[in-house]
C-alpha cells in the first residue's frame, strides 16, 4: 500500500472550514485515498473515501487532484467536537489481503 | 451496526505474565486487525488476518503472537507481558466485499493494558 504524509498538527476557528492535506505521490491506479478520525480515547472512524473523484458526504468532503498523488479533506464548519486526530490511508479497494496501514495522522485542533 | 467489541477496557498485568486480548465482530468480516498506539508514534499494525486461520506480520509483531480459529473472534497472545507492552490495543475487523469501493474497517474501543 502507498504511503502517505500528513502535517502533524493543525489548528481551526470554530465554525470556519478545515482542510487537511495528504500526499501520496506513490499511489497507483487502483488505490483508493480513505481518511479516518480518532476522538480521543476512542477507536478510529472511517470518515470518507474516493478513487478520482471529488467525493461528499453528510461528515465532509474529498479533494482528490487530477494526478491522484494528493488530496485534502474538508471539514465545512469545523466545531469543537471535530478535534481529532485525522488518518489519510492509500489502499486497494478489492484487496482481501492488504494490510491497513495508518501513518501518524494530523491532529487538528479546533477552537472557539 | 457493526460491532467489535474487546474483552477488556482497562487490564494489568504483572511482567512475565501470558496476557490474552480478545476481540470478536459480528459483522462476518473477512479481516481482523491488531494495532497498538502509543504517544508520538501512531497506530502501529501488530498482526493482520485476512481470514480464519490466516495471519499475517505487521509492522512490530515482535514478542506477540495472534490466533483466528474462528472468522469473528481473533486474539492477541503476549507470551511473556514486558514493560514496553505497556500501551493501547485496538482491534478492527473490515469486509473485503466491497461496494462502490468503500471497504472500511470498523474499530473496538481499545484495551489500555498496563504492565507492570
Amino acid at each position: 500500500d502507498a504511503k502517505t504524509t500528513q502535517p502533524p498538527s493543525m489548528d481551526c476557528a470554530e465554525g470556519r472550514a478545515a482542510n487537511l492535506p495528504c500526499n501520496h505521490s506513490t499511489i497507483s491506479g487502483n488505490e483508493y485515498v480513505y481518511w479516518y478520525r480518532q476522538i480521543h480515547s476512542q477507536g478510529p472512524q472511517y470518515i470518507i473515501h474516493g478513487l478520482k473523484n471529488n467525493e461528499t458526504n453528510e461528515m465532509a468532503s474529498l479533494i482528490i487532484t487530477e494526478d491522484r498523488k494528493s488530496s485534502t479533506l474538508i471539514l465545512p464548519h469545523a466545531t469543537l467536537r471535530d478535534t481529532a486526530v485525522y488518518y489519510c490511508i492509500v489502499r486497494w479497494g478489492s484487496s482481501n489481503t492488504g494490510k491497513l496501514i495508518f501513518g501518524q495522522g494530523t491532529t487538528l485542533q479546533v477552537k472557539p | 451496526d457493526v460491532k467489535v467489541t474487546q474483552s477488556s477496557r482497562y487490564l494489568v498485568k504483572r511482567t512475565g505474565e501470558k496476557v490474552f486480548l480478545e476481540c470478536v465482530q459480528d459483522m462476518d468480516h473477512e479481516n481482523m486487525f491488531w494495532y497498538r498506539q502509543d504517544p508520538g508514534l501512531g497506530l502501529r499494525l501488530i498482526y493482520f488476518s485476512y481470514d480464519v486461520k490466516m495471519k499475517e506480520k505487521g509492522d512490530i509483531p515482535e514478542g506477540y503472537s495472534v490466533s483466528r480459529e474462528k472468522k469473528e473472534r481473533f486474539s492477541l497472545i503476549l507470551e511473556s507481558a514486558s514493560t514496553n507492552q505497556t500501551s493501547m490495543y485496538l482491534c478492527a475487523s473490515r469486509s473485503v466485499r466491497q461496494r462502490y469501493g468503500r471497504t472500511e474497517a470498523f474499530f473496538g474501543q481499545g484495551t489500555r493494558l498496563t504492565v507492570v
